[in-house]
């Protein structure tokens, strides 16, 4: 499996442009977790999918921010408009199940730059 | 406040030695802790999953070690490796209702060198 797919690798925009970030999860697994990773606060989950159905988006930092999964093997995070404090590492992770003590997979990550 | 904490925050070894690195804390209650390495550039990557009832688990020259009583756990790398260098996340899963909050430390950096 070529694992958890992310593109694109770099992006970098101008304040007020839209971002779309895309994932593929690896074939067969049922949960879906997007996340953003900075220097001063690590990891943080933003959104997680279940059967492409979003569960938890409480970790998303507001409107401008928005995630979907039209099917098993596709999800996009869009920033519409980007403002500069977005800037981060935008990693894709998924898993099969989430109770149990199955691993996450992270793709390589999106490294958004917004100027 | 569910919290991980990890020691050092960044760590310089010479290729061959050995390293311990130090993570605590204060999820509950508490599921499972995982330790993730992570190369420049890249995501992060499992090396071990323990569960509540295991004390200690390796994978190659990787053992984590596990006390859930003091909410403490360790990495210990053994005859350390020029590949070893990345920063290495402690992550702690909370039971059923926070399964999806996921903990994650800040990471300690390892720098492997000649």
């Amino acid at each position: 499996d070529a694992g958890v797919i992310q593109s694109p690798r770099h992006e970098v925009t101008e304040m007020g442009q839209e971002v779309t970030l895309r994932c593929k999860p690896i074939s067969g697994h049922d949960y879906l977790f997007w996340y953003r990773q900075t220097m001063m606060r690590g990891l943080e989950l933003l959104i997680y999918f279940n059967n492409n159905v979003p569960i938890d988006d409480s970790g998303m930092p507001e409107d401008r921010f928005s995630a979907k999964m039209p099917n098993a093997s596709f999800s996009t995070l869009k920033i519409q408009p980007s403002e500069p404090r977005d800037s981060a590492v935008y990693f894709c992770a998924s898993s099969y199940r989430t109770a149990d003590n199955s691993p996450l997979h992270f793709g390589n990550g999106t490294r958004l730059t917004v100027t | 406040k569910n919290q991980v904490e990890q020691s050092p925050q960044s760590l310089i070894i010479l290729e061959g030695k050995n390293c311990t690195l130090q993570c605590n804390y204060t999820v509950s209650p508490f599921s499972n802790l995982r330790w993730y390495k992570q190369d420049t550039g890249r995501g992060p990557v499992s090396l071990t999953i323990m569960t509540f009832s295991e004390n200690t688990k390796s994978n190659g020259r990787y053992t984590a070690t596990l006390d859930a009583d003091t909410k403490q756990s360790s990495l210990h790398i053994t005859a350390s490796q020029l590949s070893d260098s990345a920063s290495y996340i402690c992550v702690v899963r909370g039971l059923a209702g926070t399964a999806s909050k996921l903990t994650f430390g800040t990471g300690t950096r390892l720098q492997v060198t000649l």
